[in-house]
């Protein structure tokens, strides 16, 4: 089982639309949770952190994070062409004392004007 | 806003030949790391680096590679004999030593060096 799974895509939305971006981990041991968008042959960019459960709200970004099913998630509302790019979460465990990051695979989102 | 910087942006070179990627981190931070992204594959630690020693290193980074901060603002990773499985996307990355646990862990990243090994 990898340690961090998610959903390659591509997925295509129409302009406006709520997008729900989602990784599944299997180490209970990550609490730190990041994601970061890349656009194409680009370094990855921070869009949020998030440590523990719950939730974490800046614009239109909202994060989510569900411990207990080891499930996060990200949601973008109103999304624009310009959102276009891969969305990568990584992983943080607190032990880790050289707080390397576990990336899933990238999910490739296209929006549609 | 302060950014990581990363140099060459692309370096081709014929197997077996030393390369050595240059980065220069956010001013204020103090945990580097290099990652590595084959095309089509996921962003891979490779190493961390922090008060002029490694923190630790993954499976990939064997005895080919090498981690220095030569100066105050410089922090390079070296391939000494590159092979062919080397070609990838090379990420830096840094963070802070201030705040949180959590901040601590937020990293940001560098545009990055395409290597190609012919």
């Amino acid at each position: 089982q990898k340690e961090v799974e998610q959903d390659p895509g591509p997925l295509s939305v129409p302009e406006g639309a709520i997008v729900s971006l989602n990784c599944t981990y299997s180490n209970s041991a990550f609490q730190y949770f990041m994601w970061y968008r890349q656009y194409s042959r680009k370094g990855p960019e921070l869009l949020m952190y998030t440590y523990s459960s719950g939730n974490k709200e800046d614009g239109r970004f909202t994060a989510q994070v569900d411990k207990s099913s080891k499930y996060i998630s990200l949601f973008i509302r109103d999304s624009q062409p310009s959102d276009s790019a891969t969305y990568l979460c990584a992983m943080s465990a607190p032990m880790d004392s050289s707080y390397k990051l576990i990336f899933g695979s990238g999910t490739r989102l296209l929006v549609r004007p | 806003e302060p950014e990581v910087t990363q140099t060459p942006s692309h370096q081709v070179t014929q197997m077996g030949q030393e390369v050595i990627l240059r980065c220069v981190p956010i001013s204020n931070h103090l945990y580097f790391y290099w990652y590595r992204q084959i095309l089509g594959q996921k962003v891979e630690f490779l190493v961390s680096f922090y008060n002029n020693e490694i923190s630790e290193k993954s499976e990939i980074f064997d005895d080919q590679f090498s981690v220095e901060r030569p100066d105050g603002s410089n922090f390079t990773l070296k391939i000494r004999s590159t092979k062919l499985e080397d070609s990838a996307m090379y990420f830096c990355a840094s963070s802070t030593e201030r705040g949180l646990a959590g901040v601590r862990r937020t990293q940001y990243f560098g545009p990055g060096t395409r290597l190609t090994v012919l």
